[in-house]
């Protein structure tokens, strides 16, 4: 089974620090998602990208193709950041049902 | 536009019950999706639909059946409800375009099952 890595699994930074969380695949996606599940425990899709950067306030998120790697970047990180990220891929050839999560990252942020 | 609701956000159940668990949007999506999470685990699909009257099986669909009679409802059924049921089930809409599901997913609040 294809898998979908990310690390670290946990992060605990200090309000304003600059946070990166990596997620890794294994062969060919189509795209890739990046979600946020809040302490609530509801989700929200942040981005969803097939090749470059995309920026939206202060997340940026990269991909590289060829690299078969992703990385989530916070900006000027605030407690409200407190949450669990979540990578998801969909494998080159995969139809509706083809998204692939990892376990998440859950990431701190102390005032 | 309330998104996507599900009902009910929690249940107890003892083993042997069924129940239903329905999920509604309202956003004209083609695409719906129930997944469960477990602890230590990513999500998890169980089953699929790619519009009205269609649906199919996803990565873990023992034990649920599931329904699309109309666009905007999805529901998921427990037969005969299992310990090994007991999660958070996720449903989940995107939008499509041409058969091409990569849209953005929008998420409901999720259930809580506890089977005992």
């Amino acid at each position: 089974k294809n898998e979908v890595e990310q690390s670290p699994q946990n992060l605990t930074a200090q309000e304003g620090e600059f946070i990166t969380i990596n997620c890794s695949y294994s062969v060919g996606i189509s795209a890739l998602h990046w979600l946020q599940q809040h302490p609530g425990g509801g989700i929200v899709s942040l981005f969803m990208l097939s090749s470059g950067k995309k920026k939206h306030g202060r997340l940026i998120a990269t991909i590289n193709i060829q690299e078969k790697h992703s990385s989530l970047h916070i900006t000027a990180s605030h407690p409200r950041d407190s949450a669990v990220y979540i990578c998801a891929v969909r494998y080159s050839g995969g139809g509706a049902d083809g998204l692939t999560f990892g376990k998440g990252t859950h990431l701190i942020i102390q005032p | 536009n309330a998104g996507v609701t599900q009902t009910p956000k929690f249940r107890v159940l003892k083993t042997g019950q069924s129940m239903t668990l329905l999920c509604a949007q309202d956003m004209n999506h083609e695409y719906m999706y129930w997944y469960r999470q477990d602890p230590g685990m990513g999500l998890r699909l169980i089953h699929y639909s790619v519009g009205e009257g269609t649906t199919a099986k996803g990565e873990v669909p023992d034990g649920y059946n599931v329904s699309r009679l109309k666009k905007q409802n999805f529901l998921l059924g427990l037969e005969s409800a299992a310990p090994s049921q007991t999660s958070v089930y996720f449903c989940a809409s995107s939008y499509s375009w041409a058969g091409f599901p990569e849209y953005e997913q929008y998420f409901g609040p999720g259930t809580r099952l506890t089977v005992t």
